[in-house]
């Protein structure tokens, strides 16, 4: 599947450095998501955007900071973060409001580790 | 807040065993989706159910909404090795296309 790109697939970082990851969806959609999937836990929804505005900011941590330039595109750059930011960052595009059509499309995902 | 709680967390059966997952939220649902994630992979979606009450099929997988909208399951007739992975619900309130999932049951299927 190529609907839903994320860039790095992998990625490992140092608690000072600052790094950024892409997402690019080719379906169409107006709607981005950024999905935090740890070990044992459930997926959390960290950030939504709705063509180009963000409309959901789940309480997290301003560590994270997401960018939607477009609705094609989303990032999300990292500062400073812990090692328990370590997990599955997944990216995921959706059609809300067409009946029908609210199936998420996620991409495969960045796998970070924080040193 | 809203939460989406999935029983069991793993489950184990023998290839053509029967195999059942839960979903329950602490709120009523505008509707509940169920995605499949195989073992290093990503969420990919199966099916959304809309109405109260509503059942659908796929080839064995069988689907059901619950009639207050609180809860979902997902059935699967005859496992095969290919089932096996996470299954996640999520859920999504009226007014909203945030979708809340589930904790997910892993299954795995012996052959």
């Amino acid at each position: 599947e190529t609907g839903v790109t994320q860039t790095p697939r992998h990625l490992v970082m140092g608690m000072t450095n600052k790094k950024s990851l892409k997402c690019e969806q080719h379906l169409g959609h107006n709607a981005m998501y950024w999905y935090k999937q740890s070990a044992k836990k459930p997926l959390e929804l960290m950030f939504v955007y709705n063509f180009k505005e963000q409309t959901e900011n789940n309480s997290v941590p301003s560590r994270f900071s997401p960018e939607c330039p477009n609705s094609s595109h989303l990032f999300l750059h990292l500062h400073t973060l812990q090692p328990e930011d370590s997990a599955l960052y997944l990216c995921a595009s959706s059609h809300p409001g067409l009946a029908g059509e609210e199936t998420q499309y996620f991409g495969p995902g960045t796998r970070l580790l924080v040193l | 807040g809203q939460q989406v709680m999935q029983i069991p967390q793993y489950q184990h059966v023998q290839e053509g065993e029967d195999f059942t997952t839960y979903c329950n939220s602490s709120t009523t649902l505008s509707n509940i989706q169920w995605y499949k994630q195989r073992p290093g992979g990503h969420p990919v979606f199966l099916i959304q159910l809309v109405k109260s009450g509503e059942v659908k099929k796929q080839k064995r997988l069988t689907f059901q909404f619950g009639e207050a909208k609180k809860n979902s399951s997902l059935h699967i007739t005859a496992t095969q090795t290919t089932d096996v992975g996470t299954y996640f619900c999520a859920g999504a309130t009226s007014g909203t296309y945030k979708y809340i999932f589930g904790t997910g049951t892993r299954l795995k299927v012996l052959a």
